[in-house]
């Protein structure tokens, strides 16, 4: 079954130092990666996705994330955090199984940038 | 704009009583899904549509109820058969083989 793990519940960085948000996936073939970003009571926003091609996936809000197929890693990636980045992001994988474009979601990491 | 809307943003139960949730989608798109989030929990998915008059048991489905007569609209009922309903209800649509566009979320609470 395909799957996806974020190994931190939370990550804080300052204001301007780069951001990693971690994410593995576990997958029989070929995965559909996908970045969320969700803001309290809010549904998700979609950030990026990795589907084929480049390894450095680029998305919305400056945001790109790094493909890895040796580590099976996902990890999402900002060179200069803001404080409007804090946030809960999920990394997701489509199911191959079971028909259909389903999605697989992490438990989510929240994200806190301080000044 | 195109986009998701649903209603209403937050919802009251009482023991025993059911309630519909509203999706309404203008996008065009196929599928739709309903998930539910819990806090540490991720996203669980309840029930999902790939077409008009066709819908899919997702891996909590049970308590939970759905129709899809329009393409526009996936309406979900939290029947009484739901132990513990409590938590935030996600809509989302998607084109095939494509990622997902959500609504604001339905945040139920019993009381």
């Amino acid at each position: 079954a395909q799957s996806v793990a974020q190994p931190e519940d939370q990550v804080n960085v300052a204001e301007g130092n780069p951001l990693t948000v971690k994410c593995t996936y576990s997958v029989s073939g070929n995965p559909y990666l996908f970045w969320y970003v969700q803001y309290p009571n809010r549904g998700l926003q979609f950030l990026l996705k990795y589907i084929t091609g480049d390894n450095l996936v680029k998305g919305s809000y400056g945001f790109e994330a790094e493909f890895n197929k040796s580590q099976t890693s996902f990890h999402l990636k900002k060179p200069s955090a803001l404080v409007s980045d804090s946030a809960l992001y999920f990394c997701a994988v489509r199911r191959l199984t079971g028909g259909g474009n389903k999605l697989t979601f992490g438990t989510g990491t929240q994200l806190k940038v301080e000044l | 704009d195109g986009g998701i809307t649903q209603s209403p943003k937050y919802l009251f139960r009482k023991e025993g009583q059911n309630v519909t949730l509203s999706c309404e989608q203008n996008l065009n798109h196929d599928a739709m899904y309903w998930y539910r989030q819990d806090p540490g929990q991720g996203l669980r998915l309840i029930y999902y549509s790939q077409i008009v008059n066709d819908f899919q048991k997702g891996d909590i489905a049970e308590g939970y109820s759905v129709s899809r007569e329009k393409k526009e609209s996936f309406p979900l009922t939290v029947t009484s058969a739901q132990k513990n309903p409590t938590a935030f209800y996600l809509c989302a649509s998607s084109p095939d083989r494509d990622g997902y566009t959500f609504g604001s979320g339905t945040r139920l609470t019993v009381v």
